[in-house]
């Protein structure tokens, strides 16, 4: 089975403060992805990555920023936190083939880091 | 632009089917997925339909897409309440990459 984890399920944080969220996955998938999840908004993608040391920002950047050093490894940077980046943030990955053989692209997901920032 | 919208909210009683609708944007769009999402976690991909298909069953499942209305459902036949979730729906943008446009997400309430 597809394993992605997240370093932390709550995180309360101060405004101003750098907040780094970790993801990591065990498939050996080229793509990795953060989204942000909000109320009636459903999931926007904040930036992707489809190699190490490859990033490409997605709907929502504006205030974040991502690493990618090792290929299992995407990390999500909060340059200065606020208030309006409180929100669920759930991390995912894929490879290019499906679990079939075949190729379909579905990602598969972490369990969320649900994120205040006070 | 690209935009995926379902109803907010869906209740049934438990054996009763669920259908869960989704209309997209992207006529190109080669796969559209529905996924669950329970309380607290992540979200669980429970099946895609790739777009030169008009149906897809999976056990309880069924997935039926109208292509020339841009329409997606999800049929759950025997809703229980385990069943009681958010589904998302989904649909691939390919151009010089690729990602999902997901939808806001429809939260299905199993009455007993």
């Amino acid at each position: 089975d597809v394993k992605v984890t997240q370093s932390s399920r709550y995180l309360v944080k101060r405004t101003g403060e750098k907040v780094f969220l970790e993801c990591v996955q065990d498939m050996d998938h080229e793509n990795m992805f953060w989204y942000r999840q909000d109320p009636g908004l459903g999931l926007r993608l904040i930036y992707f990555s489809y190699d190490v040391k490859m990033k490409e920002k997605g709907d929502i950047p504006e205030g974040y920023s991502v690493s990618r050093e090792k290929k299992e490894r995407f990390s999500l940077i909060l340059e200065s936190a606020s208030t309006n980046q409180t929100s669920m943030y759930l991390c995912a990955s894929s490879s290019l083939y499906g679990t079939s053989g075949g190729s379909s692209y579905e990602q598969y997901f972490g369990p969320g880091t649900r994120l205040t920032v006070t | 632009g690209e935009d995926v919208e379902q109803s907010l909210f869906l209740s049934v009683r438990e054996g009763d089917s669920s259908v869960i609708n989704c209309t997209y944007t992207d006529s190109s769009s080669t796969y559209l997925y529905w996924y669950k999402q329970e309380p607290g976690a992540g979200l669980q991909l429970l099946t895609y339909i790739f777009s030169n298909m008009d149906m897809k069953q999976d056990q309880r499942l069924t997935v039926l897409l109208n292509k020339k209305d841009k329409h997606l459902s999800l049929r759950i036949a025997d809703t229980q309440t385990g069943d009681s979730a958010i589904y998302f729906c989904a649909e691939i943008i390919m151009d010089s990459s690729y990602k999902l446009i997901f939808g806001s997400g429809t939260r299905l309430l199993v009455r007993p």
